[in-house]
């Protein structure tokens, strides 16, 4: 089966510094990957879509310029926590979409394990 | 825009019962559904999904859904709970007639199986 990977899975940071996130697909290309928040007892909140070689597209109310994205492979997305505050601190999941010939229907989102980010 | 609608927050069955999780959704074009389950500090796994063809449809761990298109719904169904069933439930649609073909997901119904 396809196998999205996330790296770390844990990181603790002070506030004000950056933290980065990988997103790596595994086994298959992806040339959309997608980046959720969690907070505790939630759902899941759609971030942004990852694009492979061009821009991400943020959903409402994302600040671009603190979650930076970039997606420069096929099996690669990178999201980049800026100056990061305690409220920044959440479960940051990845999913990537893998196309299959049947056509965009059957298309499947492969999700990676998650990375816990607590800002001090 | 496209929503989903999980009425439970949390569902309580005891091992060996039947139990169902309640997923309803809203969506323009054509239903695109997903069951999806998350362990603690886990991302998630899927379960099952609806794209067409038979309304019943059978998935990972024994677990089946049903979509109803009257109903508008897509209800997560198991014969006999298991304790290690015991997780976070999410439903999710996804519309490809919009576009990035985005899931939208439910709000998560926590499933706690005991003896």
């Amino acid at each position: 089966g396809a196998v999205v990977s996330q790296h770390p899975s844990r990181v603790i940071c002070k506030s004000g510094t950056s933290v980065k996130i990988e997103c790596r697909s595994l086994d298959f290309q992806a040339t959309t990957m997608f980046w959720y928040r969690q907070f505790p007892k939630q759902s899941l909140m759609l971030m942004a879509t990852s694009n492979e070689g061009s821009k991400a597209t943020y959903e409402q109310g994302v600040e671009k310029d603190k979650f930076l994205i970039n997606h420069a492979s096929l099996t690669l997305s990178t999201l980049t926590v800026t100056s990061a505050h305690p409220e920044d601190s959440s479960f940051y999941i990845c999913s990537a979409m893998r196309v299959t010939s049947g056509g965009a229907r059957y298309n499947e989102q492969f999700f990676g394990p998650g990375t816990r980010l607590t800002v001090l | 825009a496209q929503s989903v609608a999980q009425p439970e927050d949390q569902v309580n069955v005891a091992e060996g019962n039947p139990l169902t999780v309640k997923c309803t959704y809203s969506v323009s074009g054509n239903p695109y559904l997903f069951w999806y389950v998350q362990y603690p500090n886990r991302g998630l796994q899927f379960l099952l999904k609806y794209i067409t063809g038979d309304n019943l449809v059978k998935g990972s761990y024994g677990f089946e859904a049903e979509f109803n298109k009257s109903q508008t719904s897509f209800h997560l169904k198991k014969p006999s709970a298991l304790v290690s069933d015991s997780a976070l439930y999410f439903c999710a649609v996804r519309d490809v007639g919009g576009t990035a073909s985005k899931l939208t997901f439910g709000t998560g119904t926590r499933l706690q199986v005991t003896l």
